[in-house]
């Protein structure tokens, strides 16, 4: 079965620094996609950042990147220059390509910034 | 304009009502999803439709119905509400099933006292 693994429920960062979100991921299947959402504390959902299972490179969108380890079935979130703004919860979120795009979220982590 | 919009945004009912959720998407796809996600943020799928049509129907009650009267709308209607199905439900949708991207509306919050 697909399953989702986000080890850490809460991080803190200081602003204009990285940080790592992390994200593990259990399949059998070849072919997978791999994201990560933001849910802010509006609570709306907003898409990051995507990583095709044969993509080559790993995803990069402004400031976010998808650190794919595809032998360690890992697929973390770096967030560079940090900003308050970035303060939200965190959703991992993977879907099977050859079926319907339906997602499977991992538990999330909560990220706070701080000056 | 709001790609995908969901009526209402809080929802305070009692227990043994009927209710229903409405979500509308402008963006012209033709795939549409129902999450439920609990109090503890995890996110789950309920269903989804393409084209008007059930594709994917997870281990939900029955109490719960979705229906799709086009490619645009999917509304939620649960009936005899219990305690449990306190949570916020948001609505997706997608381009087809080869889309990476799922753009989720704002969320109903749904409060069953």
């Amino acid at each position: 079965a697909q399953k989702i693994t986000q080890t850490q429920p809460g991080m803190f960062v200081q602003e204009k620094e990285a940080v790592t979100l992390d994200c593990t991921y259990d399949t059998s299947d070849p072919s997978y996609g791999l994201f990560w959402y933001k849910q802010p504390s509006s609570g709306e959902m907003i898409f990051l950042i995507y990583q095709g299972s044969y993509d080559q490179q790993n995803a990069t969108e402004g400031r976010y990147s998808l650190n794919f380890q595809k032998a360690r079935k890992s697929a973390n979130l770096v967030i560079s220059a940090s900003q308050l703004g970035d303060s939200a919860m965190y959703f991992c979120a993977m879907r099977k390509s050859y079926n319907t795009d339906k997602l499977i979220f991992g538990t999330g982590t909560r990220l706070q910034v701080f000056p | 304009d709001t790609a995908v919009s969901q009526t209402p945004k809080y929802l305070v009912t009692q227990m043994g009502n009927d209710k229903s959720i409405k979500c509308e998407q402008n963006l012209g796809h033709d795939t549409m999803y129902w999450y439920k996600q609990d109090s503890k943020k995890f996110l789950k799928i309920m269903f989804s439709y393409n084209n008007k049509e059930l594709i994917i129907n997870e281990t939900v009650p029955n109490r719960f119905s979705p229906k799709s009267p086009d490619k645009a709308h999917l509304n939620l209607h649960i009936n005899s509400l219990e305690l449990g199905d306190s949570a916020v439900y948001f609505c997706a949708s997608s381009q087809g099933t080869s889309a990476y991207e799922q753009y989720f509306g704002p969320g109903t919050r749904l409060t069953v006292t």
